[in-house]
């Protein structure tokens, strides 16, 4: 069975600052797909960034960026330039590719908080 | 505009009845999941359809039952079984295209059995 894991379960960085999010998952399967999404005190779930395991550029969308490693199964999530609005919990996500349920297993997420 | 909505927000439920969850969508997904979210935890897969008329056991469907009359509509309903349903709740829906399959998330209905 698939499984993800955040180690860090709270993050605290300033404003302008970079932080690294990590994940890492365990599967057998060789394609999938990696997400992050982030849940602000609303509690809206809003997709970050996603990843295809058989691309081996790491994704970036404008300030968010993953460093994928596939041979050591790690994902993190590197957020520059931050923001007040990016505090949020953020949760890292698999999806076997291809796979008949497209279920998503979520890591236990990290809670990021970002200092004026 | 399009999107997926949730209702209600809240939601308080007495011992022994069932409650209905909403999830509507407008995105003309294909498929749509409900997820419950606890303290601590990640979201958990409760029930999910990928076509009309036809839905599926995620993890911890168990108290838990659901419908897909419409592809815009896949109500839960929690039902007394349900030994704990106190949790966030999370529909979501995507394309059906396994190959392509990104869950977009609703706003979430917090449920509280008093």
């Amino acid at each position: 069975a698939q499984t993800v894991t955040q180690s860090q379960p709270e993050m605290s960085v300033q404003e302008a600052e970079t932080v690294t999010l990590s994940c890492t998952y365990d599967t057998s399967e060789s394609n999938y797909y990696l997400f992050w999404y982030k849940q602000p005190p609303s509690r809206q779930m809003i997709l970050v960034i996603r990843q295809e395991a058989y691309k081996q550029q790491n994704a970036t969308e404008n300030r968010f960026s993953v460093n994928f490693q596939k041979a050591a199964k790690s994902f993190s999530l590197k957020i520059s330039d931050s923001q007040l609005g990016d505090t949020a919990m953020y949760f890292c996500a698999f999806m076997n590719y291809g796979g008949a349920t497209n279920k998503l297993i979520f890591g236990t997420g990290t809670l990021l908080a970002v200092q004026p | 505009d399009g999107g997926i909505t949730q209702s209600p927000k809240y939601l308080f439920r007495k011992e022994g009845q069932n409650v209905t969850l909403s999830c509507e969508q407008n995105l003309n997904h294909d498929a749509m999941y409900w997820y419950r979210q606890d303290p601590g935890q990640g979201l958990r897969l409760i029930y999910y359809s990928q076509i009309v008329n036809d839905f599926q056991k995620g993890d911890i469907a168990e108290g838990y039952s659901v419908s897909r009359e419409k592809k815009e509509s896949f109500p839960l309903t929690v039902t007394s079984a349900q030994k704990n349903p106190t949790a966030f709740y999370l529909c979501a829906s995507s394309i059906r295209d396994r190959y392509t399959d990104t869950q977009y998330f609703g706003p979430g209905t917090r449920l509280t059995v008093l």
